[in-house]
């Protein structure tokens, strides 16, 4: 079935250094792609999508590019500020499918001033 | 801006207890889903709607868990009886149609079982 890897974390940044949280991803046909943020005690927030090979999504200086080639889908960010603190969650959907979101692990991010 | 509700916030309940949970997803918005995080992980599903009709449940513990959505727009999902395990995140989505799988999130409901 379909999923989704992420690193683990935490990931440990100062204020203003570069940001990558990999992603890799499983699946049959060609999915869409998301990233979904959530900060403490609170629900999922949509941050990206792309729905079909290199797209680009982005949001609030964070992107990501669909890679194919790679199945990846990388979230980067030239430079982190402490709200960016929080957990980040790579997701995909089966257009073609069931259409549910699956999900990573999530990957925390902490950015000390 | 349009948004998914859900209540309580928070919930304790004694094992063994009947639990139940509610969701209001934007207006419009025909696909609802039913998602368990567990502390430290990704959200799971548990059960889709398509209207009023269950599109997916197969990763639903039918012999304590039940999900609703009668009426076609809001939706209860209740455990009973609750155990120690079933403490987690409970997040409602909801989905446009036509969309590309994108789905918009509630607060969710942090459920502890005692």
């Amino acid at each position: 079935g379909d999923s989704v890897t992420q690193m683990e974390g935490p990931v440990t940044l100062s204020e203003e250094a570069f940001l990558t949280i990999n992603c890799t991803y499983t699946a049959t046909g060609y999915p869409s792609l998301f990233w979904y943020v959530q900060y403490p005690g609170e629900g999922l927030q949509l941050l990206l999508k792309a729905t079909k090979a290199d797209d680009k999504g982005s949001n609030k200086g964070f992107e990501a590019t669909y890679r194919k080639e790679t199945t990846s889908f990388h979230l980067e960010k030239g430079s982190v500020q402490v709200s960016d603190s929080a957990v980040y969650f790579c997701a995909l959907s089966d257009p073609g499918g069931r259409r549910a979101l699956t999900f990573g692990s999530g990957t925390r991010l902490q950015v000390q001033p | 801006e349009a948004e998914v509700a859900q209540s309580p916030r928070y919930k304790i309940t004694e094992k063994s207890q009947a639990v139940a949970f509610w969701c209001d997803p934007i207006s419009g918005h025909a696909t609802l889903y039913w998602y368990r995080q567990i502390l430290g992980q990704g959200p799971e599903l548990l059960v889709q709607f398509q209207d009023e009709s269950v599109v997916d449940d197969s990763q639903l513990p039918k012999d304590r868990f039940t999900a609703e959505r009668l009426n076609g727009v809001d939706s209860t999902l209740k455990i009973q009886p609750a155990e120690l395990g079933d403490s987690a995140m409970y997040l409602c989505a909801s989905s446009p149609s036509g969309g590309q799988g994108e789905a918009f999130f509630g607060q969710g409901t942090r459920l502890t079982v005692v």
